[in-house]
C-alpha cells in the first residue's frame, strides 16, 4: 500500500459544477497537507496549504483535512474550464522528511 | 517576483549520452529540491539542498546521477550515461520553509 492514495481519474464535469477531489493516506504522522495544480507541460503550482485538521477556504477552493479518517479533500465551487488540470495532493510529517505526493487526479471542466 | 527558472525546457538525447539540467531558485530561498516526475505519477524527490549542502540524497541513483549547488544558489543535475528509463520530467523546486515548495516548469527529457 502506498503512503498516499489518489484516484487518477480522469474526472469530467460540466462548467459550474462542484468538484470534489480526495486523497487517503496511511502515515498518521503527516501534519502538513497541500494541494497543487499542474497544467499540462507546466510545473505544479501550490493551491492550498493546511496544517493538521480542519478547513481552509480561498475563493472558490476549500481544503478539508480529517486526520481521524486519514482523508483530505479539495472542493472547487463554480468550476470553470480554466480549472482543467491535474490536481496533486501532497503531505509530510514535521520531521526532516520529504513531501509525499499522490499520483494526481486529472480534471476536465467542460463549457 | 520571478519564479523558479529551469533550462532547458526540453531535451532529446540518445541513450548512453550525458545530459545536464540547470535550476535557478527563487531569490532568497535556501532550500532547493530536484524531483523526478514520470507520466501519470506525482513528483518523487531525488535530492534536497540546504544552501550548498545535500541533506537528503537517499533517492538519487548515484551510479549515474550527480548534482551540485555551488555557492548555494543555482543547481545542476547531471545524468551520465542516460538510459531509456530516465525519460521523464525533472522538476526543480525551492522554499523558505520546507512546507511550502514552489516548482519550476520542469525539463522534459526524452532518451531514444
Amino acid at each position: 500500500q502506498k503512503e498516499v492514495e489518489q484516484d487518477p481519474g480522469p474526472l469530467s464535469v460540466p462548467e459550474g459544477a462542484i468538484v470534489s477531489l480526495n486523497c487517503t493516506y496511511s502515515n498518521s504522522a503527516f501534519q502538513y497537507f497541500m494541494w497543487y495544480r499542474q497544467y499540462s507541460r507546466k510545473g505544479p503550482e501550490l493551491l492550498m496549504y493546511t496544517y493538521s485538521s480542519g478547513n481552509k477556504e480561498d475563493g472558490r477552493f476549500t481544503a478539508q483535512v480529517d486526520k481521524s479518517s486519514k482523508y483530505i479533500s479539495l472542493f472547487i465551487r463554480d468550476s470553470q474550464p480554466s480549472d482543467s488540470a491535474t490536481y496533486l495532493c501532497a503531505m509530510k510529517d514535521p520531521g526532516n522528511t520529504p513531501l509525499v505526493f499522490g499520483k494526481g487526479t486529472r480534471l476536465s471542466v467542460i463549457a | 517576483e520571478a519564479g523558479v527558472v529551469q533550462s532547458p525546457r526540453y531535451k532529446i538525447i540518445e541513450k548512453k549520452q550525458p545530459v545536464a539540467f540547470w535550476c535557478n531558485p527563487i531569490s532568497g530561498h535556501n532550500t532547493l529540491y530536484w524531483y523526478l516526475q514520470n507520466l501519470g505519477q506525482g513528483p518523487e524527490l531525488l535530492i534536497r539542498y540546504e544552501n550548498e549542502e545535500a541533506v537528503d540524497d537517499s533517492q538519487l541513483p548515484k551510479d549515474r546521477f550527480s548534482a551540485e549547488r555551488l555557492k548555494g544558489v543555482d543547481s545542476t543535475l547531471k545524468i551520465q550515461p542516460a538510459e531509456l528509463g530516465d525519460s521523464a520530467v525533472y522538476l526543480c523546486a525551492s522554499s523558505l520553509s520546507d512546507n511550502e515548495q514552489f516548482f519550476g516548469p520542469g525539463t522534459r527529457l526524452t532518451v531514444l
